[in-house]
């Protein structure tokens, strides 16, 4: 079975300034790990997502996030945020192999700051 | 390529009665996954459909019931409503097959007074 945990559910953060949103996992199967972002009143939308070889994902609006298997981590970071940044994150896990199901973090709400 | 679409987007319902929500996959899309989003619960798993057959479970009780079409077309059901079934309930579909993405739906706002 597989779980997320992301420890913030709100993140504060002035406009151009950095931000990282923590992300971690437990399974006991090699899984693949997402992030989805939604902004008011819609569904979400894939930023990035990890599935094999390099450790450091690229993804869309200028984020990026790092797998660290060690730590268990998949932590989401954009170096200079935007107003338009301002939505909910979340972070969701799935097995590797087989029919896993997706399992979604409880999100964390980042609010960029004028 | 059309999204995901999800009928209706906005119900109001009271307790003790039933709802139907619909959700039209992405073409070509044989898997439909349903979620219900709560503030402070994230996204909690209902149940996901592959070729009309439900491939996947979560914790929630009979209530709640899905089923898949030949077009791929689902359907959730939830019966008897509780004040606490009030939710986002989203759709999700993908290929269903190997490393697959899901594309999500927009939802249906549920209110239950």
């Amino acid at each position: 079975a597989q779980s997320v945990t992301q420890l913030d559910s709100q993140v504060p953060v002035f406009e151009e300034a950095p931000v990282e949103l923590r992300c971690n996992y437990s399974s006991s199967v090699s899984v693949y790990l997402f992030w989805y972002v939604q902004y008011p009143n819609q569904g979400l939308q894939l930023l990035l997502k990890y599935l094999s070889g390099s450790t450091l994902v690229k993804g869309i609006n200028g984020f990026e996030a790092e797998f660290n298997k060690s730590q268990t981590s998949f932590h989401l970071r954009k170096p200079s945020v935007h107003i338009s940044d301002t939505a909910e994150y979340f972070c969701a896990v799935k097995g590797a192999s087989g029919t896993y199901k997706y399992i979604f973090g409880t999100g964390t709400r980042l609010k960029v700051l004028a | 390529k059309a999204g995901v679409t999800q009928t209706p987007r906005y119900l109001i319902k009271t307790r003790g009665q039933q709802v139907t929500l619909s959700c039209s996959p992405i073409s070509g899309h044989r898997s439909v996954s349903w979620y219900q989003q709560t503030p402070g619960q994230g996204l909690q798993f209902l149940f996901e459909y592959f070729s009309e057959t439900q491939r996947n479970k979560g914790n929630f009780p009979g209530r709640f019931s899905g089923r898949q079409f030949s077009n791929s077309r689902s359907e959730m059901n939830v019966s008897t409503l509780e004040l606490g079934d009030s939710a986002l309930y989203l759709c999700a579909s993908s290929r269903g097959q190997g490393v697959d993405e899901q594309f999500f739906g927009p939802g249906t706002r549920l209110t239950v007074l």
